[in-house]
């Protein structure tokens, strides 16, 4: 079974900080993805990465940053948390590039900017 | 503007019937679509997929209708049982920005024991 494992739950931070999300991976993938989920907006992409130290934006990766210096590690950077980035995170994992490789996600980290 | 449509935030249904969720894309260019299921608490989890070459895929109790014309896609779960009640997720995948996936934004399915 594939293991995808988010490092908090829940996380509250405030307006301003730098925010780091970590999800590493115990399966060798490929391809890492990090998407933020919102009443009523589904999953959106932030940024992906298909190799150590390779990273492609995304739909949404305005205010976000990542960091991948290990296959099995992919951070995502808040440089200055702001409220509107209160959501849902979700981290998730594919072996290679096909598409007929389903994404195998984590249990998600709650976050919360006050 | 969401390229992938859950137009039913929720849907209850009695055990042991079946339970229809649908799925609308605009994006013509999609050509490879996905089912996720989530509990609460859990991150999505992969319940079956399709290419558009298809018209239908099985998976035991779940089926994937896709009418590439309408560009609609169905889940069918048949028979519905009580641990089938999550939310369940269509995504939606183009040839080109293969990474990508779009996401609807969930159907709640309730299955009454």
């Amino acid at each position: 079974d594939v293991k995808v494992t988010q490092s908090s739950r829940y996380l509250v931070k405030r307006t301003g900080e730098k925010v780091f999300l970590e999800c590493v991976q115990d399966m060798d993938h490929e391809n890492m993805f990090w998407y933020r989920q919102d009443p009523g907006l589904g999953l959106r992409l932030i940024y992906f990465s298909y190799d150590v130290k390779m990273k492609e934006k995304g739909d949404i990766p305005e205010g976000y940053s990542v960091s991948r210096e290990k296959k099995e590690r992919f951070s995502l950077i808040l440089e200055s948390a702001s409220t509107n980035q209160t959501s849902m995170y979700l981290c998730a994992t594919r072996e290679g590039r096909g598409r007929n490789q389903p994404q195998h996600f984590g249990d998600g980290t709650r976050l919360s900017i006050l | 503007d969401q390229q992938v449509k859950q137009n039913s935030p929720s849907l209850s249904v009695q055990e042991g019937r079946i339970s229809i969720l649908n799925c609308d894309y605009t994006n013509s260019m999609f050509d490879y679509f996905l089912w996720y299921k989530k509990y609460p608490a859990e991150g999505p989890t992969f319940l079956i997929s399709i290419s558009s070459i298809k018209d239908k895929n099985e998976d035991g109790r779940f089926t994937v209708f896709l009418n590439k014309s309408a560009k609609h896609l169905s889940l069918h779960i048949v028979p519905s049982q009580p641990g089938d009640s999550a939310v369940y997720f269509c995504a939606a995948s183009a040839r080109t920005g293969a990474n990508n996936l779009f996401f609807g934004t969930g159907t709640r399915l309730t299955v009454i024991p």
